[in-house]
Order: structure tokens, then sequence, then C-alpha cells
């Protein structure tokens, strides 16, 4: 079946600097994406969400990134603290079923 | 506002022993969902509830059922636990499909 996936399962950065995380989805039917942070003993918490009619959605210190033609979701994170240490999903909802989620990257803040 | 709330928040039980995890939503959401996530993997749904009134099989239903008690409840059980069903539980919630979910703190499940 269709499904969503990450390029990195960790991701390493220095505190400042800006985190780019990555998301490739193959289900061209989709039409809404959501990125979720989840901190260690804690569910997924809501970062920001983009449709399939935007390519670009901003957010405080966060922006989506839609290429549909490649079919690929990033989430960028500004200006990266120790507080954004977390599991990152993306997830994809193909014209109205349930959300699929990735597997997940860490994001590790190095101070 | 409590969002998801999710009880218990532990629970150990014997291979065999039943129980029933409990998930509330003050939102007015339509949808609800349960989800296991297991060591180093994403969510996998379990059950789903579009609306009050009905509930559907996700990608892991086995050794699960579901009870959309009315539109704030939606609670799992476990009928007779296994360890494969050693993992934490989360349920979350929607206004319908194509919105965010917000999710529960979850349930860490040991079965030993």
């Amino acid at each position: 079946g269709e499904s969503v996936g990450l390029h990195l399962p960790t991701l390493s950065v220095q505190e400042g600097d800006n985190s780019i995380i990555n998301c490739a989805y193959s289900n061209s039917a989709s039409d809404y994406f959501i990125w979720y942070k989840q901190e260690s003993g804690k569910g997924p918490q809501f970062i920001i969400d983009i449709r399939s009619n935007m390519d670009k959605r901003q957010g405080q210190r966060v922006t989506v990134l839609l290429n549909k033609t490649v079919k690929h979701l990033s989430l960028q994170i500004a200006a990266t603290q120790p507080g954004d240490s977390a599991v990152y999903f993306c997830a994809e909802n193909n014209a109205g079923n349930m959300l699929t989620f990735g597997g997940g990257t860490r994001l590790m803040v190095k101070p | 506002n409590a969002g998801v709330t999710q009880t218990p928040k532990f629970q150990v039980l014997k291979t065999g022993q039943s129980m029933t995890l409990q998930c509330a939503q003050d939102m007015n959401h339509n949808s609800m969902y349960w989800y296991r996530q297991d060591p180093g993997m994403g969510l996998r749904l379990i059950y789903y509830s579009a609306s009050e009134g009905t509930t559907d099989k996700g990608e892991v239903p086995n050794g699960y059922n579901v009870s959309r008690l009315n539109k704030r409840e939606f609670s799992l059980r476990l009928e007779s636990a296994a360890p494969s069903q050693t993992s934490v539980y989360f349920c979350a919630s929607s206004r319908d499909s194509n919105y965010g979910y917000t999710f529960g703190s979850g349930t860490r499940l040991t079965v030993v």
C-alpha cells in the first residue's frame, strides 16, 4: 500500500542553527499534510499543517514546504532550541481517509 | 479545556487478563481514533470512529474491540491480553477525518 516515509531517522543540529526534516509520500491523491512533534513520554503534538492547494505555510519559527511534483514535504525550524528536541512525524490524509503517519525523525539539538 | 483525556496512564496485565482503556474528549469532535506505538516505530491505527454510532477497523485491529459510547467517549478493550500487545496506546480526536488530530497523553501497557 502507499505510505509516508522519512529520509533520515536522526538529525543532530547545533543550537541556533536551522533544522530541516524531510518526508516523502507516495500517494498522489493525498490532499492534506500535517507535522507532529512528540516529546519523550508524551502524545504527538500538532505543529503545522498544509493543504495541497498550497506549497508553503509558515508558523512561529516553523515552515512547511510541499512539493507535489516530487511528492516531498519538509519541515523547517528556524533558530533551533533545546526544547525542539523530539521526534517529528509527518502525516498525510488522502482525500478524506484517515491520517497515515511516517516512521518519525529524531531531532537532537546540541548546546 | 482538557482536550483528550486517557485513563489509566500506566497498566501491567498478566497474559489472558482483560481491560478497557478509556478515552474522552471535550472538543465536540466527531471522529475518534485509537493508535498503538511500539519502540522505534510510528503510529499504527487500531480502530476508529468517524462519527458517533460508527466504528471501523484500522491497520492492526486483531485482539481489540472498541465502543463509541457517545460523542465524547471512545473505549478500547483487550479481551485476552497477550505480550505482543505491550505498547503505548494513544487516543486521538478530530473535527472530522480531514482535520488535524488532537492526541491524548497515552497509556503505557505492559503484558507479562
